[in-house]
């Protein structure tokens, strides 16, 4: 019984592509997060979502989009693939408000631009 | 802001021996502390939390760490280690006042036979 899912888990596109990358928790938190992690495996956040509302957007190129459609899930749109976007892509989710708890993490979607 | 820092790309143990995995943060209000392990083409694993109470906090996998104020550490530790400990292990914070969890940039774990 999964408690956060993203499907696809790869991804191989060409550049100039559009692609999204969908999550869904079952957990009943109100907070989703996307997570980038690099090919140096540094992990840093991109957004923020509470109850379908953004709270985080980190400086990343408007060639992504999220979207909440509700509180259980939270996808990414990305626009006009480039290279660079190539990475592993990490859906995350907490309760709201509740800084003292673990986000739990998806297993993650490994994007590939050719 | 909030910051987290792992001085060591990677940490050699040999099973059996104890492991150590340094992290330092930096945060404005009270922290919130978090270790998460990441094996090989898998997602994050949390291992254990320190959000108030005992500066000793016990975690998944006979792992632990140590809440230091005054150092502004939360090193990882583990009396002994088992080669399946081999992993990715990242610490990270969040601020009182924030939702944002901040990663460190993570210290690869080498335990040998």
């Amino acid at each position: 019984d999964t408690a956060v899912s993203q499907t696809p888990k790869y991804l191989v596109t060409q550049m100039g592509n559009d692609k999204s990358i969908k999550c869904e928790q079952n957990l009943g938190h109100d907070t989703m997060y996307w997570y980038k992690q690099d090919s140096k495996k540094f992990l840093k956040i991109m957004f923020s979502y509470n109850n379908k509302e953004l709270i985080i957007n980190e400086t990343v190129p408007n060639r992504f989009s999220p979207k909440s459609p509700d509180k259980a899930h939270l996808n990414l749109h990305i626009n006009s693939l480039e290279l660079g976007d190539s990475a592993v892509y990490f859906c995350a989710s907490s309760p709201r408000g509740l800084g003292g708890t673990e986000a739990f993490f998806g297993q993650g979607t490994r994007l590939t631009v050719v | 802001a909030q910051s987290v820092a792992q001085p060591e790309d990677q940490v050699n143990v040999a099973e059996g021996n104890p492991l150590t995995v340094k992290c330092t943060y930096s945060v404005s209000g009270n922290p919130y502390l978090f270790w998460y392990v990441q094996y090989p083409n898998r997602g994050l694993q949390f291992l254990l939390k320190y959000i108030t109470g005992d500066n000793l906090v016990k975690g998944s996998y006979g792992f632990e760490a140590e809440f230091n104020k005054s150092q502004t550490s939360f090193h990882l530790k583990k009396p002994s280690a088992l080669v399946s400990d081999s992993a990715l292990y990242f610490c990270a914070v969040r601020d009182e006042g924030f939702q944002k969890l901040v990663f460190g940039t993570g210290t690869r774990l080498l335990v040998s036979p």
